[in-house]
């Protein structure tokens, strides 16, 4: 069974600071790995997917890794703002189409 | 435009009763999925359904039913409804199948069993 970890379980910086959130998974036969913010009493946005072939995604001030091998991703948020406050997630399907979440990390980004 | 809707929004309903929660998609999607965040904020799959499977994870009590009465639709039918159901349901959608494709969530529905 696949085991989504991510560390730290809470975040709270100064507003401009780069920051990196870790995901660690225990199978590495991953399709694909996706990173997701929630806001407080709110869904899920999707922020990247990453492709099991890909090493990783940008978009904007985000950039997602990924290396199957050891099993770990990372999401790398640079000159962080209060509106990136919020928690986030990754995840991924694993073979047989069940779908993993992490635990999540809590962001407060501190104006 | 709302890509992935859920009613109700919140749901407070009694131990024993039945109760259902409604999703919807103006995607286009193939796959629709629900997701249960429970007090930890811990999210587990329940069902991911297209036209042609229906996968159920092994953990789900069979007093959870998904019924889908066309490809825009998936909703949550319960049974029975105990205490530890209470919780955060989220129904989501993706093109296809959950290797190649982002998933698209909708607000939650959040249900309270007294």
């Amino acid at each position: 069974k696949q085991e989504v970890t991510q560390i730290p379980a809470a975040l709270s910086v100064p507003e401009g600071e780069n920051l990196v959130l870790n995901c660690s998974f225990t199978d590495s036969a991953i399709y694909n790995l996706q990173w997701f913010r929630q806001d407080p009493g709110k869904g899920l946005t999707s922020l990247l997917l990453i492709q099991s072939s890909q090493r990783e995604q940008t978009s904007g001030r985000l950039n997602a890794s990924l290396d199957k091998s050891s099993g770990r991703s990372t999401l790398y948020i640079a000159a962080s703002q209060p509106g990136d406050s919020a928690t986030y997630l990754c995840a991924g399907p694993h073979t047989g189409n069940q779908f993993y979440f992490g635990t999540g990390t809590s962001l407060t980004v501190i104006p | 435009d709302t890509a992935v809707s859920q009613t109700p929004k919140y749901l407070v309903t009694q131990m024993g009763n039945d109760k259902s929660i409604k999703c919807e998609q103006n995607l286009g999607h193939d796959t629709m999925y629900w997701y249960k965040q429970d007090s930890k904020k811990f999210l587990k799959i329940m069902f991911s359904y297209n036209n042609k499977e229906l996968i159920i994870n092994e953990t789900v009590p069979n007093r959870f039913s998904p019924k889908s009465p066309d490809k825009a639709h998936l909703n949550l039918h319960i049974n029975s409804l105990e205490l530890g159901d209470s919780a955060v349901y989220f129904c989501a959608s993706s093109h296809a199948d959950t290797y190649s494709s982002v998933q698209y969530f909708g607000p939650g529905t959040r249900l309270t069993v007294t």
